[in-house]
Formats: C-alpha cells, sequence, structure tokens
C-alpha cells in the first residue's frame, strides 16, 4: 500500500495568492514525521518543514506551514504569497518508527506560478 | 552546511556494463541512502545505511548493490546496467537526530543505451 499520497499532479497558483499541496500518509506507528521537499528544474531537493507525530502545533517556516490533521492522516504544506522562484515540484516525505532513518516518497505535485 | 557530493552529474553506459555511482558526505552522518526518481513514482529507496560496513535493502534493491567501506562514502552499484535503470539517483544522508531531515546530493542522470 502506498504509504505517501500526493492526489495532484500539477497545479497553477497566482503570484502573490496562496496554495495548498495535498498530502495524505498511512502508518499504524504512533512515532513518524512528516517533511517536505521542494524540487527546481535544477534537480537539488530542498527541505522545506518538519512535522513531527507528537508535535502540539502546526510547523510554520517562514511562508511554508503545515496544516496537520492527525486523525485524517493529512499533512498539507501551505505555501503563502507564492513567488515565481515557488515554481517546483514539491514532495511529502514520512519517517516511521523512533529507530527508521529512511524516508518514504509521495508521486509529488508540480507548481507553476503565473505572473 | 552539509555538502553531499555524488561524483557525476550525467553518465551514459551501455547495457550490460558495471556501473559506479559515487556519493561522499562531509558532516560525519551515520546515515546515507540511495534512490531513483521517475516521473509519476516520486523517490524510490534502493539501499540505505546505518553505519560503516552495514546495509540493507530498501523497496528496490534488485539489479542494486552497495558498499560503505569509509563512513562518508556510499557507492551504488549497477552489477550488469539495463534500459530499464535509466533514471535519477539521488544520495542522501542524515544524522540520527529523529527530526533532521535528508540532506541531498545534486543526482545523477544514468542513462543506459
Amino acid at each position: 500500500a502506498q504509504k505517501i499520497t500526493q492526489t495532484q499532479p500539477g497545479m497553477f497558483v497566482q503570484e502573490k495568492e496562496a496554495v495548498t499541496l495535498d498530502c495524505t500518509y498511512d502508518t499504524s506507528d504512533p512515532s513518524y514525521g512528516l517533511f517536505w521537499y521542494k524540487q527546481p528544474s535544477s534537480g537539488e531537493m530542498i527541505f522545506l518543514i518538519y512535522q513531527g507525530s507528537y508535535d502540539q502545533q502546526n510547523a510554520t517556516e517562514g511562508r511554508y506551514s503545515l496544516n496537520f490533521q492527525k486523525a485524517r492522516k493529512s499533512a498539507n504544506l501551505v505555501i503563502s504569497a507564492s513567488q515565481l522562484g515557488d515554481s517546483a515540484m514539491y514532495f511529502c516525505a514520512m519517517r516511521e518508527g523512533l529507530n527508521d532513518y529512511k524516508l518514504s516518497f509521495g508521486a509529488g505535485t508540480t507548481v507553476t506560478v503565473r505572473a | 552546511d552539509v555538502k553531499v557530493t555524488q561524483s557525476s552529474r550525467y553518465l551514459v553506459k551501455r547495457t550490460g556494463e558495471k556501473v559506479f555511482l559515487e556519493c561522499v558526505q562531509d558532516m560525519d552522518h551515520e546515515n546515507m541512502f540511495w534512490y531513483r526518481q521517475d516521473p509519476g513514482l516520486g523517490l524510490r529507496l534502493i539501499y540505505f545505511s546505518y553505519d560503516v560496513k552495514m546495509k540493507e535493502k530498501g523497496d528496490i534493491p534488485e539489479g542494486y548493490s552497495v558498499s560503505r567501506e569509509k563512513k562518508e562514502r556510499f557507492s551504488l552499484i549497477l552489477e550488469s546496467a539495463s534500459t530499464n535503470q535509466t533514471s535519477m539517483y539521488l544520495c542522501a544522508s542524515s544524522s540520527t537526530t529523529w527530526r533532521s531531515p535528508l540532506h541531498f546530493g545534486n543526482g545523477t542522470r544514468l542513462t543506459v543505451t
């Protein structure tokens, strides 16, 4: 079964508007972490934000915030005030269990910001 | 700043060749990983290592092997390259702090003809 599901292959957003990227996950482990990465056309993987399963508050990093709904097993990334440089592929990933460090990735969502 | 360096950005190899992809990290990380990235499939884990001389199979290890003789270096080996191994290969490392992210190299785009 797919551990991370990103249902939006591609999205368009107007510059300066907010965009929400969906991510749902599947795990039976109570200890897990969720990560979001950005991959621009240059190919590098840039870490954006992290949310732990025990964290009481939704994570925020600058213009990035995570809408974490534990009961629904969703961890949607919100990018506020989109910029042209936000055009990229975005990946959601999960780490499960306290003794495991590998990440399982979703298929990714391509975001295109329009001027 | 963590630096993960992959030896080649682009590689073109022939079917049946033995291929070595090298990865070096400079942050003394215990954990290292090899992923392949294909359109529509995201990143899939090939092999990983949590210590020198240690290796574990990921989700798609068939056709690959790895070597970790030194802490900073993790090599991916394609014993006999096939066209279905044409892909982008990404190496990553991380510390043993559970919240720490994976740090990725810039990737090697391998084409097998």
